[in-house]
């Protein structure tokens, strides 16, 4: 059974600051992992993807890695803002059931 | 392109009555995945459509069931419903099965 872990549940910070968000599981046979947005009583929005041969992607101010090896991912943000104050969720694809962590939860102060 | 829809937003019913929550997949996707979010939890995934098949199912009950169209759309029913269904129903499409997902709005049931 896949298990997925979120490091912090919650991380508040000053504006301006870069921010690493982690995402470890206990599997490595992926086929990706995925990077989510999610606002209070909301949907998800889809930040990043990451197929299992890649090692990371990039959109903007966010990074997210990839070692299969080592069950980790990390999401990079840069030069935080209050509006990027929301959920983010992990979810990892293979061939057992989607599998999401719990989430870290940011705040971003002004 | 209008994204993943889903209806109706919000819905309260009583334990044992039965519920049916409807979505509409993204422009271009043939696959459909719903889940579960409880309150300050991640997502669990109840099952994923393809083919109008089911083809993944998490470790739900048989009162959870579903259906796809030829459409692609798909309609998730609970029946007998518990106080413990009362959580966020979300739903995502994509393009095949291991595919880059993307999730529509949501359905607050709250079971009273």
């Amino acid at each position: 059974k896949q298990e997925v872990t979120q490091i912090p549940a919650a991380l508040s910070v000053p504006e301006g600051e870069n921010l690493v968000l982690n995402c470890s599981f206990t599997d490595s046979a992926i086929y990706n992992l995925q990077w989510f947005r999610q606002d209070p009583g909301k949907g998800l929005t889809s930040l990043l993807l990451i197929q299992s041969s890649q090692r990371e992607q990039t959109s903007g101010r966010l990074n997210a890695s990839l070692d299969k090896s080592s069950g980790r991912s990390t999401l990079y943000i840069a030069a935080s803002q209050p509006g990027d104050s929301a959920t983010y969720l992990c979810a990892v694809g293979g061939s057992y059931i989607p599998t999401f962590g719990r989430g870290t939860s940011l705040i971003v102060h002004p | 392109d209008a994204g993943v829809t889903q209806s109706p937003t919000h819905l309260i019913k009583t334990r044992g009555q039965q519920v049916t929550l409807r979505c509409s997949p993204k422009s271009g996707h043939d696959t459909v995945s719903w889940y579960q979010q409880a309150l300050g939890q991640g997502p669990q995934f109840i099952f994923q459509y393809y083919e109008e098949e089911e083809r993944q199912r998490g470790n739900f009950p048989d009162r959870f069931s579903g259906h796809q169209f030829p459409n692609y759309s798909s309609e998730l029913n609970v029946n007998a419903l518990l106080l413990g269904d009362s959580a966020l129903y979300l739903c995502a499409s994509s393009l095949g099965l291991a595919d880059e997902q993307f999730f529509g709005p949501g359905t607050r049931l709250t079971v009273l």
